[in-house]
């Protein structure tokens, strides 16, 4: 069973359309919570993260996530998407008992078109 | 500075044979991490080393599999007797240490394929 659930496996929105993207997690306890990024033809990098503080969290390009505790969820963000956010997303979480290593989701692909 | 980088970037091995994969992380980081992408699925954890030991090695699927970092930078992921399933991409990350507020840093893959 998935231990890190992202339930939209791809969404196609146009121009200037609003983005949320839903990621789940089935921890309890400590966790650090991250958005990774992988644009086409590119490795992941880190859109934002969360370890401790505001649970509302700004990233690059205009993304934020929000950690909501009691709903195990931090969702990502984006008030209007442009055609260069087209990539594939991936929520991941590290437990706090577990030294690094992170749990993925699977992942959605995000298609803007302009 | 430069980022994480692995060699090679495609592989392509038959059934049965032995393949090693590198990782050149970020200079400077102690925490090095392997996983596995499969089409169509987020990156499956493989093994973790801090320095030169492997902290935790408990998502390597069997004993085909195995990674050393002899000196803490350099890695390499080995693989023998290597099978069809074995075909995805190999990632690789760095990480200034292995716990606290640190993001990991990841490299841009070995895509294996195994015919």
């Amino acid at each position: 069973a998935q231990s890190v659930s992202q339930h939209n496996h791809h969404v196609i929105l146009s121009e200037a359309a609003s983005l949320e993207l839903g990621c789940n997690y089935s921890y309890g306890g400590t966790v650090n919570l991250f958005w990774y990024v992988q644009y086409p033809g590119q490795h992941l990098q880190l859109l934002l993260k969360y370890f401790s503080g505001d649970p509302l969290v700004k990233g690059i390009k205009g993304f934020e996530a929000e950690f909501i505790k009691s709903k195990f969820s931090f969702n990502l963000r984006k008030p209007s998407v442009q055609w260069s956010d087209t990539a594939e997303y991936f929520c991941a979480v590290r437990r706090g008992s577990t030294l690094g290593r992170l749990y993925f989701g699977r992942g959605t692909q995000l298609t803007v078109w302009p | 500075g430069a980022g994480v980088s692995q060699t090679p970037s495609n592989k392509v091995t038959e059934k049965g044979k032995y393949v090693e994969l590198r990782c050149d992380p970020i200079s400077g980081h102690t925490a090095l991490y392997w996983y596995r992408q499969s089409l169509g699925q987020g990156p499956e954890f493989l093994i973790y080393f801090q320095g030169t030991g492997a902290a935790d090695d408990s998502g390597l699927p069997n004993d085909r599999f195995f990674a050393v970092r002899p000196e803490g930078s350099v890695s390499t992921l080995k693989i023998q007797r290597t099978e069809r399933g074995d075909s995805a991409v190999y990632l690789c990350a760095s990480s200034p240490q292995g716990g606290g507020p640190y993001e990991q840093y990841f490299g841009p893959g070995t895509r294996l394929t195994v015919t």
